[in-house]
């Protein structure tokens, strides 16, 4: 079952602004994870943030986790045209080795 | 470098033939997994293996057949495929036991004619 379906599906901004792309999912979790792809390639782990943290940052990526809404926001602050791809949110459960990802954001940074 | 490689990139095959796609991680992990992503549809997962066991097949056809000899090789064995089956195979490892980061190849570019 897919556990994660990320909002909105586009999104298009110019360079310098902030991008937030929202996730939510259906079943418990022990990690959520946001990941990027650029096209046609493989994706690349950004962040992890467990169930028990509400806030992370990494560099110019601030993730929040609210588990009572089973819902995750993915900001990219100073936006720039290199971060243009599509951004990808998964959940980790306790049932084995399952990561399961939703149909992803795309995301257009015009210079 | 992604540490996981893939091989062949790109594939043209008929209904008919029969090829392989093989994976290769260098990070010591022993989970290895096969996701297929196919346009406007989120990435489905079709096979687990943890310590070279397959943990998870989720229902996927038997014209896909998977082979894990070692912790570090993971094969998609191919058979009379449909063209509904064209799509970016991703190939992925991790620390088990259960996922944190995964880290995936380039994919595998299969199209069938």
């Amino acid at each position: 079952s897919q556990q994660g379906e990320e909002d909105p599906q586009a999104l298009s901004i110019q360079e310098g602004e902030n991008a937030t792309m929202n996730c939510s999912y259906k079943t418990s979790i022990n990690n959520l994870q946001w990941y990027r792809q650029n096209s046609g390639r493989g994706l690349v782990h950004l962040i992890l943030i467990r169930s028990n943290e509400r806030e992370k940052h990494s560099g110019r990526l601030r993730v929040t986790l609210d588990t009572s809404k089973k819902s995750s926001s993915l900001l990219i602050t100073a936006s720039r045209a290199a971060d243009t791809a599509s951004y990808f949110c998964a959940g980790g459960n306790n049932a084995g080795n399952m990561l399961t990802f939703g149909g992803g954001t795309r995301l257009m940074v015009k210079p | 470098e992604t540490g996981v490689t893939q091989t062949p990139r790109h594939l043209v095959m008929g209904m008919t033939n029969k090829k392989s796609l093989k994976c290769e991680q260098h990070l010591g992990h022993n989970a290895m997994y096969w996701y297929k992503q196919s346009a406007k549809k989120p990435l489905e997962l079709m096979f687990v293996y943890s310590l070279e066991e397959r943990v998870e097949n989720n229902s996927v056809p038997s014209r896909f057949s998977p082979e894990c000899p070692n912790s570090s090789h993971l094969f998609l064995h191919l058979h009379t495929l449909q063209p509904e089956d064209s799509a970016l195979y991703l190939c992925a490892s991790s620390q088990d036991p259960h996922p944190g980061e995964l880290f995936f190849g380039e994919g595998s570019r299969l199209t069938v004619l």
